[in-house]
């Protein structure tokens, strides 16, 4: 199936730990995004890679550490967390050069407790 | 702080009737989508409506865009109880080159009952 799959899909974890959601996209596009949507459904762009590289950082605490190894996964380490990091985040990717949507993966839960 | 606001917040319908959702952002946009997410899932892209564009349809969907008044609509006609979902509207800006920082809204929740 074309998709964007991240994993895991449920994240329980006690504060102060470190974690890391995986995310990978076989539709070719080049650009990738994590998104975080909180409680209130709010979503907010944390990051997006273009060809491995950064390309959008919306001031995200220095404990949120995208990587990726190429352009067809990004990664989001996440170093210390905290409650406030509870929601759940979302990786998507389209093809940057052209107006199409995005396509977003079905999202990771995270809980901190 | 969000791009869009939606009108409704919430919407709860009959199946059969129309369903219309508001969008008013601040900027100016190289387009706006419209996109849809069931509870527990991800988001599903609706349709995508440029810039220099006033009316778009997608089945039974129908969404127009006024930049004059910064604003878009996203109408649901003959409503069905599988298009229970949030809509949320996002407005794609230029952010350096070719890419699209697409910004989300608030988000509508729609609810049809059989």
């Amino acid at each position: 199936d074309t998709a964007v799959s991240q994993t895991p899909k449920y994240l329980v974890t006690q504060m102060g730990n470190d974690k890391s959601i995986k995310c990978e996209q076989n539709l070719g596009h080049d650009t990738m995004y994590w998104y975080k949507q909180d409680s209130k459904k709010f979503l907010k762009i944390m990051f997006s890679y273009n060809n491995k590289e950064l390309i959008i950082n919306e001031t995200v605490p220095n404990r949120f550490s995208p990587k990726s190894p190429d352009k067809a996964h990004l990664n989001l380490h996440i170093n210390s967390l905290e409650l406030g990091d509870s929601a759940v985040y979302f990786c998507a990717s389209s093809q940057a050069a052209q107006a199409y949507g995005y396509t977003f993966g079905s999202g990771t839960r995270l809980t901190v407790v | 702080s969000q791009q869009g606001e939606e009108d409704p917040q919430a919407l709860s319908i009959q199946e059969g009737e129309n369903a219309t959702m508001n969008c008013s952002y601040k900027t100016s946009i190289n387009n706006l989508q419209w996109y849809r997410q069931n509870s527990g899932r991800g988001l599903v892209h609706l349709i995508l409506i440029r810039s220099n564009e006033r009316e778009k349809h997608s089945g039974r969907l129908r969404v127009t865009l006024d930049t004059s008044k910064k604003s878009s609509s996203l109408l649901i006609t003959a409503s069905r109880a599988a298009d229970t979902a949030s809509y949320f509207c996002a407005t794609a800006n230029n952010y350096g080159g070719a890419t699209n920082k697409l910004i989300f809204g608030t988000g509508t929740l729609l609810a049809v009952q059989p």
